[in-house]
């Protein structure tokens, strides 16, 4: 089966940009890309959803390159409860039905 | 706060036990999803209920068996299962089954097999 990869974990500082990346190789030609936050204790979050080249919403942005095979979540100016993991969901095109979440990226914001 | 509400929100359970775990949404969503999240790991899809059909089935073990009795409820219902069952089930809901649409998760039962 195919990945859909993300690194492991950030740190940033209050106040900085934050840009976490998910490679997806095997995406499927007409879905999207969403990404998700999740706290600890709780279900995941929808975020932002794109299709390609760029999202903008109160909260983050997305960047999504023309071949489709990665995506950057963008959030300006972290704050401390932005610390959580984040993932992006991903239909798979090698098999049928695989929708994959990301391996996840552990965000820690310090102050 | 979250509109996808499950019960309960822990669960022990031995081996032989059957028990059940529940979901209930009143959005109007017509997709429903169950989905297993290990400790440190993403979710992973096990089913999914479009217009209170079963459209999907990740090769899920017998085990749990998932019921939509209407488009508000879902259930999975668990009979003999194995320590490694031991997990957060979430969860989620969806406007249609379009399975990359934004979906509404639930905060999950965490589930404990003695």
């Amino acid at each position: 089966l195919a990945k859909t990869t993300q690194p492991i974990s950030m740190d940033s500082y209050e106040g900085q940009e934050v840009n976490i990346t998910c490679s997806h190789n095997n995406i499927a030609t007409n879905d999207y890309i969403t990404w998700y936050q999740q706290f600890p204790s709780q279900g995941p979050r929808f975020i932002i959803q794109g299709y390609k080249t760029k999202v903008t919403n109160e909260v983050a942005s997305l960047f999504i390159p023309a071949d489709r095979k990665s995506s950057t979540l963008s959030l300006p100016r972290v704050s401390l409860s932005d610390t959580a993991v984040y993932y992006c969901l991903v239909f798979d095109q090698t098999g049928a039905n695989n929708l994959f979440f990301g391996t996840g990226t552990r965000l820690t914001v310090i102050p | 706060d979250t509109e996808v509400t499950q019960t309960p929100k822990h669960l022990v359970m031995g081996m032989t036990n059957k028990k059940s775990l529940k979901c209930e949404q009143h959005m109007g969503h017509r997709a429903m999803y169950w989905y297993k999240q290990k400790a440190k790991k993403p979710p992973e899809l096990m089913f999914v209920y479009s217009y209170e059909k079963l459209s999907i089935n990740e090769s899920v073990p017998s085990r749990f068996s998932p019921e939509c009795p209407n488009s508000s409820l879902l259930n999975l219902h668990l009979h003999a299962l194995q320590p490694e069952d031991s997990a957060l089930y979430l969860c989620a809901s969806s406007p249609t089954g379009g399975l990359t649409q934004p979906q509404h998760f639930g905060d999950g039962t965490r589930l404990s097999i003695l």
